[in-house]
């Protein structure tokens, strides 16, 4: 079964610092891998997304992920905090056999000080 | 554009009470999913449809859930006898085809008192 770890549950970076979210997964077939980003009462929305291709892969506002398959990481990076990007993140994976249901982290909140 | 639409945003219901979620996909998404987000946790998959067929309902925590999509289209997600532990945020996702991109909806927020 396929499972991924956030491995902090709050990380707090000044404005203009960079940003470094962390992921490991589990996965026992080749994975899809995405970040999803959760703002105060909003939907969740798709961040980027890795579904085998480049291994770095580029997403909105900034964001970057760079999947590790002899590390089973894909951290979220941006390389300058903007105080919009205070929410919720969540790192997700999805077996490409399957094609159904996502597995959730159970999140990092990114807050971002002045 | 018209994204994944959720009725009603929140719902307070007493415990015991049966109460009926909806959820409007993105027009031509044929799948649908739905998921609980428990008060900070992440979601937690519920159950899936392809058109209306219930693919996969693995997730649902009891057989006081139940969901149905009955013209592939709408879909609503009913709990029986609410307990308190039925708090949560119900998600709804929808994708199109075999594009596993999922869409979601801003949520429906349940509180069981």
């Amino acid at each position: 079964a396929q499972s991924v770890t956030q491995l902090d549950s709050h990380v707090s970076v000044s404005e203009g610092t960079p940003v470094l979210l962390r992921c490991n997964y589990s996965s026992s077939y080749s994975p899809s891998l995405f970040w999803y980003v959760q703002h105060p009462n909003k939907g969740l929305q798709l961040l980027l997304k890795y579904t085998s291709a480049a291994t770095l892969v580029k997403g909105i506002n900034g964001f970057e992920a760079e999947f590790k398959k002899s590390e089973t990481s894909f951290h979220l990076t941006k390389p300058s905090a903007h105080m919009s990007d205070a929410a919720e993140y969540f790192c997700v994976v999805i077996n490409t056999g399957t094609a159904s249901k996502l597995t959730f982290g159970t999140g990092t909140r990114l807050q971002v000080t002045l | 554009g018209a994204g994944v639409s959720q009725s009603p945003r929140y719902k307070v219901a007493k415990r015991g009470q049966d109460v009926a979620l909806r959820c409007d996909p993105i027009s031509g998404h044929v799948s649908l999913f739905w998921y609980q987000q428990a008060l900070g946790q992440g979601p937690e998959f519920l159950t899936y449809f392809q058109n209306e067929a219930q693919l996969d309902k693995s997730g649902l925590p009891s057989d006081r859930f139940f969901a149905e999509r009955p013209e592939g289209s709408v879909s609503t997600l009913k709990i029986q006898r609410t307990q308190q532990e039925d708090s949560a945020v119900y998600l709804c996702a929808s994708s199109f085809g075999t594009i596993i991109e999922q869409f979601f909806g801003p949520g429906t927020r349940l509180t069981v008192l």
